[in-house]
This record gives C-alpha cells, structure tokens and sequence, in this order.
C-alpha cells in the first residue's frame, strides 16, 4: 500500500494568513493526488484534483502544486469558513488511501 | 443536482451485519464509479473499495477482504456496501462517493451514515 505523510497534523492561524500543507507518499504517484476539506460533522468536499485543478466552485485561494511523492496546498487569505480539517488522498493504486489530516484552527 | 443519499443510521451488535444504501439522482448512475469510505469517531478517512456500478466489477481494501461486499441495483440507481462480522472497532460514519474514472477524485459524496456497533 503507498503511504501517506501528511503535515502538519494540525495548524493555528488567523484570518488573512496564508497556510501551506503538505503530503509525502511512500511511492510515486504522477499527479493522482486530491485535496479535500471536511468540516465538522459533514462530507468531505473536494477542493483539489490532480494535484493541481481547482473543483468548480472552490474559491481561487486555494491552491495545489506537485508531482511525483511530494505535493502542498496552499490557502491565501485565510477566511473564517476556511478553519476545517484537510486530506490528502491518492488514486494512483489501490487502495486510495488518505493522509492523517490536518486540523486548520482558529488563532 | 447530483445527489448522494444515503440510509439511516444503523445499531448492530457484534457479529452482526450491516448494509448501508446509497441512492444516486442527477446524474446517469452507470457512467460513475462509487467509493465507500468509513471515519471513525475523531479519526481521519479510510478507503474501503470501489463499485463499477455498469458491470458491477469491485476492488476492495485488503484488510476488508472477506467481509465486505458491495453491489449495486442500476434499476434504482442504488449501491450497497454491505459489512460483516462487526466489532465495536467497526463503529463509524460510512460515506459514499462518485469519480468519474477510476483513478480521478471523488466529486460528489454521500451525507453519511453512522453505524454502531455495541453489545
């Protein structure tokens, strides 16, 4: 199964910061990496597909780069709707599995 | 609108079964793959398997191998996932989720449906 490093586990920021968040897979994986953001109590929503492509309707802030084992997602601006948990996910073999999340928190 | 829903929750003692339904509207049900992924309380995502629900063909996680089966009813646009042999380590919210191929991102996901497992 590839193995998936993501950090930090969690993260404190204020509004208007920008965050970066990273994912590490024990093998290569091309561009078969998505981002998702869950928030409490809900469905996880897709933010970021193939690395790099915004979901339709994700605000612009958000942001994917990488290639290979190593990726990051970046949110600028901080907003208030924005403080939820994050996943990474691979879909280059199965099983597709997830990182350990990250918990965006309010400074 | 794409739509995902899903059963209600579920409890079941250990040793039992559960099968959790996930109805699909909006959309042309065969031309989906559908995901199922399980979080347990205060714990992060976990791939279960996948669904071809045009030929019915599944994958499944290994450490779910034996007592997971899914299916699919194309007549009602419906995809099963059904869990045996539960423990109270089995107790979760069980999501299910479409892609458009097999190996692309999971756009649109079901509410969830808690299951516990408790004697």
């Amino acid at each position: 199964d590839i193995q998936m490093t993501q950090s930090p586990s969690s993260l404190s920021a204020s509004v208007g910061d920008r965050v970066t968040i990273t994912c590490r897979t024990s093998q290569y994986i091309s561009v078969d990496l998505q981002w998702y953001q869950q928030k409490s109590g809900r469905a996880p929503k897709l933010l970021i597909y193939s690395a790099s492509g915004l979901q339709s309707g994700v605000p612009s802030r958000f942001s994917g780069v990488g290639s290979g084992t190593d990726f990051t997602l970046t949110i600028s601006n901080l907003q208030p709707e924005d403080f939820a948990s994050y996943y990474c996910q691979q879909t280059y073999s199965t099983p597709y599995t997830f990182g350990q999340g990250t918990r965006l928190e309010i400074k | 609108q794409v739509q995902l829903v899903q059963s209600g929750a579920e409890v079941k003692k250990p040793g039992a079964s559960v099968t959790v339904s996930c109805k699909a509207s909006g959309y042309t049900f065969t031309n989906y793959y559908i995901h199922w992924v399980r979080q347990a309380p205060g714990q992060g995502l976990e791939w279960m398997g996948i669904i071809n629900p045009s030929g019915g063909s599944t994958n499944y996680a290994g450490k779910f191998q034996g007592r997971l089966t899914m299916t699919r009813d194309t007549s009602t646009s419906t995809a099963y996932m059904e869990l045996s042999s539960l423990s109270p380590e089995d107790t979760a919210v069980f999501y299910c989720a479409r892609s458009a191929q097999y190996t692309t991102s999971s756009d649109s996901w079901g509410q969830g449906t808690l299951v516990t497992v408790s004697s």
